[in-house]
């Protein structure tokens, strides 16, 4: 069974800090995706990278694949309160589109 | 664009129980998925249809749990009999195509608990 590991499991910061999560399996993926996810709502979409080494900004995140495409991070700058939710890894091996999701990072920014 | 629907949105049933939870999925998308999220835990795929077929099923209880997907648009869960164990949300998404490279889209999901 292939397993995305998501560290940490819970973060609290403060508005402004910076933090880094982080997605990590033995196994290697043809694609990369993070989610977030908010209570009571579904997934939503960041960013997919599907290159070795690929790093990706979307305004203050910016979303890395590792080169051998067996792990990820993702880091927030000045993180706000809207930042605030569950984080998830889900790694995916090609045509029929089944993805792995990771347990998730759940993070809290406080104002 | 109308996003991926579910209904209900909370369903409060006693174990042993039958309950259906319904997925209308974003007009054109093909690929349609049903998700299993336990408190805590990330989703777990169930099932994944490609128009009205089923593409992979294998994380599916197939003993206690059916879907189907009959003219390759709306989609439906059944549980029958329910297990405590059951109780979590049921998330919907859909995609253009099968492939692990596109956006999967998803509805709001069903909370299910059983008593």
């Amino acid at each position: 069974t292939q397993l995305l590991e998501q560290s940490p499991q819970f973060l609290s910061i403060q508005e402004g800090e910076n933090l880094t999560v982080y997605c990590n399996s033995s196994s290697v993926f043809s694609s990369l995706q993070w989610y977030r996810q908010e209570p009571g709502e579904g997934p939503v979409l960041l960013v997919t990278v599907v290159t070795g080494g690929e790093v990706k900004k979307l305004k203050r995140l910016t979303f890395q694949f590792g080169d051998a495409r067996k792990d990820s991070s993702l880091h927030i700058t000045a993180a706000q309160p809207g930042d605030t939710g569950l984080y998830l890894c889900a790694g995916g091996r090609g045509s029929q589109g089944n993805l792995i999701f990771g347990k998730g990072t759940k993070l809290s920014v406080k104002p | 664009e109308a996003g991926v629907a579910q209904s209900p949105r909370y369903k409060i049933i006693e174990k042993r129980q039958s309950v259906a939870f319904w997925c209308n999925p974003i007009s054109g998308h093909a690929t349609l998925y049903w998700y299993q999220q336990i408190l805590g835990q990330g989703p777990k795929l169930l099932i994944q249809f490609q128009n009205n077929g089923v593409v992979d099923d294998s994380q599916l209880p197939k003993d206690r749990f059916s879907a189907e997907r009959l003219k390759g648009v709306d989609s439906t869960l059944k549980i029958q009999p329910a297990k405590l164990e059951d109780s979590a949300v049921y998330l919907c998404a859909s995609s253009l195509a099968p492939s692990s490279y596109n956006e999967q889209f998803f509805g709001p999901g069903t909370r299910l608990t059983v008593l």
